[in-house]
């Protein structure tokens, strides 16, 4: 298996403009999280899904953000319209049966969002 | 609110001693213990984990300790390698909540 992907793995915008940064779980977890990192908080976890649904959006700071999981091999996080707070690396990890077994969670290896 | 919380940020020690890794976390629901560790762009991989019914687990060069009275748990690396030098996240979980929540990670940097 290839891992966790994600795209891009680098995004420089402009502030205003809409960005959509990609994940493709590893076949088979049923579990997808999206976490923020920054110098200041760390890694925080944004939003997480279950069999493609929605589970817990309580991270996502404020309604320019949004995510999607359309099935089980794609997932979405949307800003828009971005601002340059936002800039920080984004994760996406996939895990099976959740945190609680094994090793946790498989991570990407980030996309890394610059707003300017 | 951080949950679990890293201090001294960065650590350097010399090739071939020991790294002592800390943590500390405030939910006492906390029962599942988590370490990763972060390569410069990479994202995080699991390196060991422990349940709150041990007090200790180890994995070759790894150790993780767990206080639960003090709500710490710790990471030893001996014999620390270059190879070492990376950033070390602390990650909690609680029974039926399927979310970690992290620390905000410590520089380990070894010196050859």
């Amino acid at each position: 298996d290839a891992g966790v992907i994600q795209s891009p793995r680098h995004e420089v915008t402009e502030m205003g403009q809409e960005v959509t940064l990609r994940c493709k779980p590893i076949s088979g977890h049923d579990y997808l999280f999206w976490y923020r990192q920054t110098m200041m908080r760390g890694l925080e976890l944004l939003i997480y899904f279950n069999n493609n649904v929605p589970i817990d959006d309580s991270g996502m700071p404020e309604d320019r953000f949004s995510a999607k999981m359309p099935n089980a091999s794609f997932s979405t996080l949307k800003i828009q319209p971005s601002e340059p707070r936002d800039s920080a690396v984004y994760f996406c990890a996939s895990s099976l049966r959740g945190s609680g077994t094994g090793g946790g969670y498989t991570f990407g290896s980030g996309t890394r969002l610059t707003v300017v | 609110d951080q949950q679990v919380k890293q201090n001294s940020p960065s650590l350097s020690v010399q090739e071939g001693r020991i790294s002592i890794l800390n943590c500390d976390y405030t939910n006492s629901m906390f029962d599942y213990f988590l370490w990763y560790k972060k390569y410069p762009a990479e994202g995080p991989t699991f390196l060991i984990s422990i349940s709150s019914i041990k007090d200790k687990n180890e994995d070759g060069r790894f150790t993780v300790f767990l206080n639960k009275s003090a709500k710490h748990l710790s990471l030893h690396i001996v014999p620390s390698q270059p190879g070492d030098s990376a950033v070390y996240f602390c990650a909690a979980s609680a029974r039926g909540n399927n979310r970690l929540a992290f620390g905000k990670g410590n520089q380990v940097v070894v010196i050859p």
